[in-house]
């Protein structure tokens, strides 16, 4: 079975760093992108970034790029979004996701539980 | 601001059809494939239309998806209660060189 099992709820304050992960089983894990989503309370969903385990390829939604820091560890087939300096702005629902088809298809299947991150002081 | 736009919100009663409308750009559903994604309350997104107009196993025919231009729909037909949530339509955009998102429509089954 193809399944994608994000890290738990996160509370931090605010200047403080953090790394979520997700771990990946039940497919090749060097041939599919995996993608990051956030989900703001009250929001529709916003693509972070995304990372191509095989060589470590990394793209990053503009509105992200900066701020966050997609990483992989092929030994273990886990994904990492990491923050250097958390914001209360930051706090939401943060989704791993496969992309599967194409390279340029917005196919994500399956999706992480979801890991919630709170922000505050 | 979603780069794809979607009514905030539907609702229909058991039983009747419900349509929700994505709009964007050339550069987005005008060349790329629009996948629709339905998020119930707690749980993670899960595809539900991909392709265009294509179902996964395990969707019921109920759920339909079609793409004319720059727009797409999702269909829902004999809705049921457990429809309720949030539906997302997304599809790449070149402009972006990543994948982008509707605001989300929340279906509500009166």
């Amino acid at each position: 079975e193809v399944q994608l099992v994000q890290s738990g709820a996160e509370v931090k304050k605010p200047g403080e760093s953090l790394k979520i992960s997700c771990k990946a089983s039940g497919y090749g894990f060097n041939n599919y992108w995996i993608a990051w989503v956030r989900h703001m309370p009250g929001k529709g969903l916003e693509w972070v970034g995304r990372i191509y385990p095989g060589d470590s390829r990394t793209t990053y939604s503009p509105s992200f790029q900066g701020q966050v820091t997609v990483s992989v560890d092929k030994s273990i087939t886990t994904s990492y979004l990491q923050w250097t300096s958390l914001q209360a702005s930051d706090t939401a629902m943060y989704y791993c996701a496969r992309l599967y088809g194409g390279n340029s298809e917005a196919w994500f299947d399956p999706w992480g539980q979801g890991t919630l991150v709170t922000v505050s002081s | 601001q979603s780069v794809l736009t979607q009514p905030p919100s539907a609702s229909g009663t058991p039983g009747q059809r419900v349509t929700i409308s994505c709009s964007g750009r050339s550069s987005n559903i005008g060349r790329s494939s629009v996948f629709w994604y339905q998020r119930l309350p707690g749980t993670a997104p899960n595809v539900l239309i991909y392709r265009d107009n294509q179902r996964p196993s395990g969707v019921p025919d109920r759920f339909s998806g079609s793409k004319s231009g720059n727009s797409a729909s999702l269909a829902i037909s004999g809705l049921r209660s457990e429809d309720e949530g949030d539906y997302y339509c997304a599809t790449w955009d070149d402009s972006l060189s990543g994948p982008v998102f509707g605001g989300g429509t929340t279906l509500t089954v009166l």
